[in-house]
């Protein structure tokens, strides 16, 4: 089982400014890498496919990036809206795995 | 539009059984595997099992396998998860997911989740 990491645990940043969010894969898995968000109380939801495609209606500040073990989630000019849990998961094979989170708060 | 609604969780005694099931509709149920995802109070995301488009290939994380069984009825756009000896550490969320059939693909549509607790 391929074992996702997310650092950090928890990013305090200020509205406005940009996030970097990290995830380790223990073993490649290409570009076969999502990024999910949720908010308290709600279900997750796709952000990110094939680490740096924008799901559908997700905005132009959320940008992916990286392939084999190491990826990257940026958020610029961070809304109101985007403190939450931020979730990536390899799919390159059976068991998909989620890294741990990373909580973004203010 | 895509939707997906879960139903069936409930308050259960360890050792006991339950049955959850999710309504699909807004979408071509039989093009998707669909997916359970489990979400322990305050805690991260667990893939727990998907079933194929046409339902005749199934995978289950270690922690369920022989315990837990999806199936789906795409005459009645109904995904479904019956759970067996049921353990304390099963009390979570548990959402559907679609995924694109025929491929290794995220998930890209998620039911509001139903909630199972697992306690004397």
């Amino acid at each position: 089982e391929i074992v996702m990491t997310q650092s950090p645990a928890t990013l305090s940043v200020s509205p406005g400014e940009r996030a970097t969010l990290s995830c380790r894969a223990s073993q490649s898995v290409g570009t076969n890498l999502a990024w999910y968000q949720q908010r308290p109380g709600q279900a997750p939801r796709l952000l990110i496919f094939s680490a740096s495609t924008r799901a559908t209606d997700i905005a132009a500040r959320f940008s992916g990036s990286g392939s084999g073990t190491e990826f990257t989630l940026t958020i610029n000019s961070l809304q109101s809206e985007d403190f939450a849990v931020y979730y990536c998961q390899h799919y390159n094979n059976w068991p998909y795995t989620f890294g741990q989170g990373t909580k973004l708060e203010t | 539009e895509v939707q997906l609604l879960e139903s069936g969780g409930d308050l259960v005694q360890p050792g006991g059984s339950l049955r959850l099931c999710c309504a699909a509709s807004g979408f071509a149920f039989s093009s998707y595997a669909m997916n359970w995802v489990r979400q322990a109070p305050g805690k991260g995301l667990e893939w727990v099992s998907v079933i194929s488009g046409n339902g005749g290939a199934t995978f289950y994380a270690d922690s369920v396998r022989g315990r837990f069984t999806i199936s789906r009825d795409n005459s009645k756009n109904t995904l479904c998860l019956q759970m067996n000896t049921l353990s304390v550490e099963d009390t979570a969320f548990y959402y559907c997911a679609t995924k694109p059939g025929g491929y290794h693909a995220a998930f890209d549509n998620w039911g509001q989740g139903t909630l199972v607790t697992v306690s004397s």
